[in-house]
Parts: structure tokens; C-alpha cells; sequence
């Protein structure tokens, strides 16, 4: 079936290597954010998220880190598996308007055995 | 199992014709959304519902319309009146209102023109 990764920035790492997927966002009243996997053909899973009074959060094998100054979020996948190749994107609650989540276009990690 | 379910996987739709796809969801949450997503884009909000018998349109709700007469119920009318309707169909619900709250996903449907 049609994959939802055409087009998207790929990163591309061995396994057992640690991966760093970034996401940019626009707006300084976001206060929320979440990471999620979207495996081909499937709906997106939720990973981790973090609030705005957090600049780090870790769960089992990603962490996720958010620096406000430069509006920028990072979502690391340590000892990277086959099974994390997927598309990643992040999301927020830009606290403006009708109130609910804004998506990024995604990243694709591919992990080679 | 708690979670969303939304069907048919696949839907054809013949020029003329409105399609509904299902989404039903078991979590009790109060919020159901319904996301569309096109290649390498990100998800656009088409209609969300914080509350029964309650909803509003998101960014690109034009050509499409939703009701919402019990909690665990949110179906999407793709109409005639939407020109491009090839997508994949994302429906997700909420604990809470909002956009403080994870959202949690169907498995989505993907929709295609005959």
C-alpha cells in the first residue's frame, strides 16, 4: 500500500546505534508536546510526551529533551532496533484557538540488521 | 482490549457518492478527533468532539461532516462535495478536552476513488 513516508526526511542507522530525531516548532506558547511511531499502513503510537515545565524525559529506551529557547524537541532511541523503523513525528499544543494538537510532517528512521 | 476501532480498512468511492467510515472507541474517553493524511504531510484536523452531541470543525472540514450521538461513536461522511477524498483516515480520541491529553489512534482508513 501507499506509504506515508514518501517524501520525508530519512535517517538512516545500524542497529544497536543510538538515533536522534529533532522536530522544530513555531510557537513559544506550546506547553505540551508528544512523539509518536507510525509504522506503514498502521495509526500513529504514542511514545512519550513532556510539558513545557520539563526540559528532559525519559522512558524505556527513549528519551525526550526540549529546549524552549531555541523551540526545539528531540526524541533519542538508544541501542536502535529493526522493529523502531517507523515514522516519527511529534506533536503539540500550540494554546491557541480551538485547543488541541498541531502534527509534524514526520521523520523516517530506517534501521539496518 | 480497550482501544479504537475504526472500518472498513479500505472504502472505494464511486464519483457521486458519500462514504462513511466507522470509528468506535471502548476507552471512555470524553474527545474523539478525525485526522486526514495525505503522503509526507502531517495530520490535518478535520472535525473533533469534546462532549456528545457536540463538535466543531477543524482546518480542513469542507466536503466532509461528522455526528456524535454517543460517546463511543464518532462517524465521518466523506461526501460528494469533496473533490480530492483519496486519503488515509485517522480517527484518534482523548481522556480529556483539549490538547493536553494524549491522543490514541485507530489503526485508520484508507480511502480511494474508483
Amino acid at each position: 500500500g501507499e506509504s506515508v513516508g514518501l517524501h520525508l526526511p530519512t535517517l538512516s542507522v545500524q542497529e544497536g546505534d543510538n538515533s536522534i530525531i529533532n522536530c522544530a516548532y513555531s510557537n513559544s506558547a506550546s506547553d505540551y508536546f508528544i512523539w509518536y511511531k507510525q509504522e506503514s499502513g498502521k495509526g500513529p503510537q504514542f511514545i512519550i510526551d513532556i510539558r513545557s515545565n520539563m526540559d528532559k524525559r525519559q522512558g524505556q529506551r527513549v528519551t525526550v529533551l526540549l529546549n524552549k529557547t531555541v523551540k526545539h524537541l528531540s526524541l533519542q532511541i538508544a541501542a536502535t532496533q529493526p522493529g523502531d523503523s517507523a515514522v516519527y513525528f511529534c506533536a503539540e499544543n500550540r494554546n491557541s484557538g480551538y485547543s488541541t494538537l498541531t502534527f509534524g510532517k514526520g521523520t523516517m528512521l530506517l534501521v539496518s540488521p | 482490549d480497550g482501544g479504537i476501532t475504526q472500518s472498513p480498512k479500505y472504502l472505494f468511492r464511486k464519483e457521486g457518492q458519500n462514504v462513511t467510515l466507522s470509528c468506535e472507541q471502548n476507552l471512555n474517553h470524553d474527545a474523539m478527533y478525525w485526522y486526514r493524511q495525505d503522503p509526507g504531510q502531517g495530520l490535518r484536523l478535520i472535525y473533533y468532539s469534546q462532549i456528545v452531541n457536540d463538535f466543531q470543525k477543524g482546518d480542513i472540514a469542507e466536503g466532509y461532516s461528522v455526528s456524535r450521538e454517543k460517546k463511543e461513536s464518532f462517524p465521518l461522511t466523506v461526501t460528494s462535495a469533496q473533490k480530492n477524498p483519496t486519503a488515509f483516515y485517522l480517527c484518534a480520541s482523548s481522556l480529556g478536552q483539549g490538547g493536553e491529553q494524549p491522543q490514541h489512534f485507530g489503526d485508520g482508513t484508507r480511502l480511494s476513488i474508483l
